[in-house]
């Protein structure tokens, strides 16, 4: 049973454009969700985090937004670039869960390609 | 700034054999991760240690072994390797368990034959 749920496996944009990637959850527990960037060999870098007391975070060109009621975040990339072509993960946390299985939730990822 | 830095970054194993893999931090962080992802998948935490000395199992942990050496280094063992785990590994580190971001090496890659 999935509990974080990235259902666009793929998304192209042109550059220049917004980019926005979805994820949904199911595990109301949740309070801390993150964002991470795949490049191929390489491992999962952190962009962007919110805490859940939160429904809005910016980091430069990149903003997340948390919809607690309906259980889904987003993370737009204003403008697109070429280096932005990677797989995003979203991920959460619930730190008060306990007997084991703390740490990270991931999505499956959405391959994001940024069209010339 | 080396961060998180996993050692083998590749490894070809026979069924049966038993290999241990390698994870160390210069970020001064408390909390270290076990993570393992499978084609088409997410990351799933295999072993995690919320500080030195403590160390708790994830969501898959049955075939694996850690041991959190000291503050810096967190290793994975299998001590009995089966082609189940042909995986790409993933170890990171936090300053604390609860709401702070992971940092992550950049894996190995393992295969067992």
């Amino acid at each position: 049973d999935q509990q974080v749920k990235q259902n666009s496996p793929s998304l192209s944009v042109q550059e220049g454009r917004i980019s926005i990637l979805n994820c949904d959850y199911t595990n109301s527990m949740f309070d801390y969700f993150l964002w991470y960037k795949k490049y191929p060999a390489e491992g999962p870098t952190f962009l962007i985090s919110i805490s859940s007391i939160k429904d809005k975070n910016e980091d430069g060109r990149f903003t997340v937004f948390l919809n607690k009621s309906a259980k889904h975040l987003s993370l737009h990339i204003v403008p697109s670039q070429p280096g932005d072509s990677a797989v995003y993960f979203c991920a959460a946390s619930d730190p008060w869960s306990g007997g084991g299985a703390d740490g990270l939730t991931f999505g499956k990822g959405t391959h994001l390609i940024i069209q010339p | 700034n080396a961060g998180v830095t996993q050692t083998p970054k590749f490894q070809v194993l026979k069924t049966g054999q038993s290999m241990t893999l390698q994870c160390a931090q210069d970020m001064n962080h408390n909390s270290m991760y076990w993570y393992r992802q499978d084609p088409g998948m997410g990351l799933r935490l295999i072993y995690y240690s919320a500080s030195e000395g403590t160390t708790d199992k994830g969501e898959v942990p049955n075939g694996y072994n850690v041991s959190r050496l000291n503050k810096r280094e967190f290793s994975l063992r299998l001590e009995s390797a089966a082609p189940s785990q042909t995986s790409v590994y993933f170890c990171a580190s936090s300053a604390t368990f609860s709401n702070q971001p992971q940092h992550f090496g950049d894996g190995t890659r393992l295969s067992i034959l």
